[in-house]
């Protein structure tokens, strides 16, 4: 079974900082790119980031709301996803997954799909 | 960035209904389209992948269609557990974006 959990969450103030953890089993996550996709209260689903396998380039890659903020980095020999989110804002306030893109080919075409995800840790910033 | 663009974003209906949702991408995206179901309180999950391949374990009263800006899921029957919000997205370009979402509600 794969499993994909999220830590780190909690209470920060606006300008503060945050580190994510998503653990990963049952699954090769070296070979995979693994994404963040996070969830304001009440609101839709906004991809954060992405962190491409050894192979892809560039390494990781930001959404705009969140560039220069936040860094995406993973460890292979830990099987483990990180966010490191600093100068947070109010708007930055929301349950955090992860996802794990779990691309395949057909007729030559390459495609890519959230095939797990975790259960989500929550992120709230306030004074 | 691609839009994507859902409708309705939500909709009553009974058990047995069939239901279809709509999903509008400003842009080609092929059939790089992906659906997702999500729970209150729950991750996603997915439902459909490559605009119309139906993921493992979901049930066949789901379906998809469409390819270039234009696509549709549907459940041909709903069922109670069916109530939730589903997303859709594309998987065409960086970086990846959702619809707005669609709440399914008993009427």
């Amino acid at each position: 079974e794969v499993l994909l959990v999220e830590s780190g969450g909690g209470l920060v103030q606006p300008g503060g900082s945050l580190r994510l953890s998503c653990a990963a089993s049952g699954l090769s996550f070296s070979g995979h790119f693994m994404d963040w996709v996070r969830q304001a209260p009440g609101k839709g689903l906004e991809w954060v980031g992405r962190s491409r396998n050894s192979a892809g380039s560039p390494t990781t890659e930001n959404a705009a709301s969140v560039e220069g903020r936040f860094t995406i980095s993973r460890d292979d020999s830990k099987n483990s996803l990180y966010l490191q989110m600093n100068s947070l804002k109010t708007e930055d306030t929301a349950v955090y997954y992860c996802a794990g893109d779990i691309g395949y080919c057909s007729g030559g075409t390459c495609y890519s799909r959230y095939y797990y995800w975790g259960q989500g840790t929550l992120v709230t910033v306030s004074s | 960035d691609i839009q994507m663009t859902q409708s309705p974003s939500s909709l009553s209906a009974s058990v047995g209904d069939r239901v279809t949702i709509t999903c509008r991408a400003s842009q080609n995206i092929a059939n790089y389209l992906n659906w997702y179901q999500q729970r209150p309180g729950k991750a996603p999950n997915l439902l459909i992948y490559t605009a119309s391949n139906l993921q493992s374990g979901v049930p066949s009263r789901f379906s998809g269609s469409g390819s270039g800006t234009d696509f549709t899921l549907t459940i041909s029957s709903l069922q109670p557990e069916d109530f939730a919000t589903y997303y859709c997205q594309q998987s065409y370009s960086s970086p990846r974006t959702f619809g707005q979402g669609a709440t399914l509600e008993i009427k």
